[in-house]
């Protein structure tokens, strides 16, 4: 059965710098999502990745997956305040045809 | 556009009443999803639908019915409501199975 297991669960950083989720998936999965929650509020589509070595980028979010190592990660660059919030991978079970998600990583950015 | 809506946004049951929850999406979507948000554990999938007519049980489908009435519409039906049943519940739907999902707003459903 499909695990996906993120790391950190909890991140507080000063805004300016640099830092990295993991996404880990434990069996075969070539398409990985990523989303973003704010506090009470619903989930927002960030990142589709298709293929192994697919990077995404869209700020100071970008998105990489290497299917080899089943690892996906989430660098922040130059962290922003606005970038609070928690932040799920998940990854496609293409027999099941249905998402699991990791636990989320809580990001808080502070001044 | 509305997107996916869900109702009620909020509901506070007795233990062993039941409700449904409503959830409609407006996109021309085939699958739709009821996901169910506990604090530490990220989502956790009940029921899907791949498609119009078909259901299947996800990872927690214990204690929880669904019915998809159309293209457009899937219900979650919880028939005699436990207090391990107090989560935030989400719908969500996609063009196909493996495209990103659309997510509702959430319904907070508290059971006492």
């Amino acid at each position: 059965e499909l695990k996906v297991e993120q790391n950190p669960l909890f991140l507080s950083m000063q805004e300016g710098k640099n830092y990295t989720i993991y996404c880990n998936y434990s069996t075969t999965s070539d398409r990985l999502y990523w989303y973003r929650q704010d506090p009470g509020k619903s989930l927002e589509s960030l990142f589709v990745l298709l293929s192994n070595g697919a990077v995404k980028q869209e700020g100071r979010l970008m998105a990489s997956l290497d299917t080899k190592a089943r690892l996906s990660t989430l660098h922040i660059t130059a962290a922003v305040h606005d970038l609070s919030a928690t932040y799920f991978c998940a990854a496609f079970i293409e027999g099941a045809q249905k998402l699991v998600f990791g636990q989320g990583t809580r990001l808080t950015i502070n001044p | 556009n509305a997107g996916v809506t869900q109702t009620p946004k909020f509901q506070v049951l007795k233990t062993g009443q039941s409700m449904t929850l409503q959830c409609a999406q407006d996109m021309n979507h085939n699958s739709m999803y009821w996901y169910r948000q506990d604090p530490g554990m990220g989502l956790r999938l009940i029921y899907y639908s791949a498609s119009e007519g078909t259901t299947d049980k996800g990872e927690v489908p214990n204690g929880y019915n669904v019915s998809r009435l159309n293209k457009r519409e899937f219900s979650l039906r919880l028939e005699s409501a436990a207090p391990s049943q107090t989560s935030v519940y989400f719908c969500a739907s996609g063009r196909q199975s493996n495209q990103p999902q659309h997510f509702g707003d959430g319904t907070r459903l508290s059971i006492l």
